[in-house]
C-alpha cells in the first residue's frame, strides 16, 4: 500500500500525558498537513509542511503542540500535557507541490481518547 | 477569513435516485478551488471532484457534478444514481490558490435506502 499511513490508528491516554503521532506520505509528495477533526465536524487545519519547513501554524495549534518534519520524509505531531479538549481524530494529508491541484490524500487518522 | 458552511447535516436518497448537496462559501479572492471530499465511515477521506473558480463550466466525475456559482458563492454536489455505497459523510472544502491548507464545511451525512 503507497497511501498515506499513520500510526498509532487509537491511542487512549491519561490527562496530563505526553503522546506522539507518526504520518508517513506518499514517497514522491513533497507536502504534509495536520488536520483535527472533532466527531460530527469537519477537519480543521493544524500545520503545514513542504519538505522540512514548517510553513503555516494554525492558531489551534496551542504551545503544548509541536510538529516536525526531520530530513521532509515522516512527520510527528507530539502533544504534550493532554487535555480532555484534545480528544479528536488526527488526520495527516499529503500532496505534490505541482500546482493547480496539490490534490491532498488523506490517511486514516489517529483517534486520540484523553481520559 | 474563508469560511465554508454546509446547511444540511443529513440528508437521505433512495438507490437510484439523485440528490444535491448544498454547499455555500465566505471569501474575497477571486481565484481559488473548491472541493468536494467523501468520508465512509471509520474510513479516510477521499476527494470525489474540484472545480477551478477561474472555469464557469462544472466539473464533473462520472455520477458526481457540481452546480458553481460563483457570484452567489454556491457550490452543490449532486449525485446521481445513488450507490449505497455512496453513504457517508460529505465535505466541501475551500482553498485559495498557491495556499496549502483546506477549509472544511462541516459536512452533510448522505444515507441511501435500499
Amino acid at each position: 500500500d503507497t497511501g498515506v499511513s499513520q500510526n498509532p490508528r487509537h491511542k487512549i491516554t491519561k490527562r496530563g500525558q505526553n503522546v506522539t503521532f507518526r504520518c508517513d506520505p506518499i514517497s514522491e509528495h513533497n507536502r504534509l498537513y495536520w488536520y483535527r477533526q472533532t466527531l460530527g465536524q469537519g477537519p480543521e487545519f493544524l500545520t503545514y509542511f513542504q519538505n522540512e519547513a514548517q510553513l503555516e501554524k494554525s492558531r489551534l495549534l496551542s504551545d503544548r503542540f509541536s510538529a516536525e518534519r526531520p530530513k521532509g520524509s515522516f512527520s510527528t505531531l507530539e502533544i504534550q500535557r493532554t487535555e480532555q479538549g484534545d480528544s479528536a481524530m488526527y488526520l495527516c494529508a499529503s500532496s505534490p507541490r505541482s500546482e493547480p491541484y496539490n490534490e491532498q490524500f488523506f490517511g486514516p487518522g489517529t483517534r486520540l481518547t484523553v481520559l | 477569513a474563508q469560511t465554508v458552511t454546509q446547511s444540511q447535516p443529513e440528508m437521505s436518497v433512495q438507490e437510484a435516485e439523485t440528490v444535491t448537496l448544498s454547499c455555500t462559501y465566505d471569501t474575497s479572492e477571486s481565484d481559488y478551488y473548491l472541493f468536494w471530499y467523501k468520508q465512509p465511515p471509520s474510513r479516510q477521506m477521499i476527494l470525489v471532484i474540484r472545480q477551478e473558480a477561474y472555469k464557469q463550466q462544472n466539473a464533473t466525475e462520472n455520477r458526481f457534478s457540481v452546480n458553481f456559482q460563483k457570484a452567489a458563492k454556491s457550490f452543490s454536489l449532486k449525485i446521481s444514481d445513488s450507490q449505497l455505497g455512496d453513504a457517508a459523510m460529505y465535505f466541501c472544502a475551500y482553498r485559495r490558490l498557491k495556499e496549502g491548507k483546506l477549509i472544511f464545511g462541516q459536512g452533510t451525512t448522505l444515507q441511501v435506502k435500499p
